[in-house]
């Protein structure tokens, strides 16, 4: 069974940093491309960002570029998203999402709650 | 960026009746579209892709068509679980974006 399981959110300051992580099991994970994506309260659901399987290839919503950094581990199976210079409205669930064929988002973690305030 | 609007934005229904949704795209985007579900306080969890194509598990009553900029996600006998939010995604291009999302409550 796939499994994803977020990490690492909490309270932050203005202006601080977060490193979110996202544990995968049930398939393998170096075969995927892995995705980022937010949810503020109440409101509808954001792409953050795209890794590719070998860590060749990254991109960004226009929002966190030059903020956020998409990485993964292979070998721990593990996707993280290193968050800088975080804003109030960055505040949001943050979920990790597996692809299937086609990029179509088929398997999603649980969220972690990232609060700037 | 492409713009995807759902419409309608709310939506009140019965359990047994026939929903559709739309979802409009502000440039063509061939099939690549899907469609999710989404309650409170879980995950998103995908029902159609291709703009067509029905996700391994999910019932028969979801359907999706469309293709270009004007798709529709069709629920033919609601059934009381299927209240909850339900959002368009576009795989055309990057950025990915989505729709602002339809509510779907019980009348």
């Amino acid at each position: 069974e796939v499994q994803l399981v977020e990490s690492g959110g909490g309270l932050v300051q203005p202006g601080g940093s977060l490193r979110l992580s996202c544990a995968a099991s049930g398939f393998t994970f170096s075969d995927y491309w892995m995705h980022w994506l937010r949810q503020a309260p109440g409101k509808g659901l954001v792409w953050v960002s795209r890794i590719n399987s070998d860590e060749s290839s990254t991109i960004y919503a226009d929002s966190v570029k030059g903020r956020f950094t998409i990485t993964r581990d292979n070998a721990k199976n593990t996707l993280y998203l290193q968050m800088n210079s975080l804003r109030a409205e960055d505040t949001a669930v943050y979920y990790c999402a597996r692809p299937r064929r086609g990029d179509y988002l088929d398997n999603w973690g649980q969220g972690t709650l990232v609060t700037v305030s | 960026d492409i713009q995807l609007t759902q419409s309608p934005s709310f939506l009140s229904a019965s359990v047994g009746d026939r929903v559709t949704i739309t979802c409009r795209a502000s440039q063509g985007i061939s099939s690549y579209l899907a469609w999710y579900q989404q309650k409170p306080g879980k995950a998103p969890k995908l029902l159609i892709y291709a703009a067509s194509t029905l996700q391994s598990g999910v019932p028969s009553r979801f359907s999706g068509s469309g293709s270009g900029t004007e798709f529709t996600l069709t629920i033919s006998s609601l059934q009381p679980e299927d209240f909850a939010t339900y959002y368009c995604q576009q795989l055309n291009s990057y950025p990915r974006t989505f729709g602002q999302g339809t509510r779907l409550e019980i009348k």
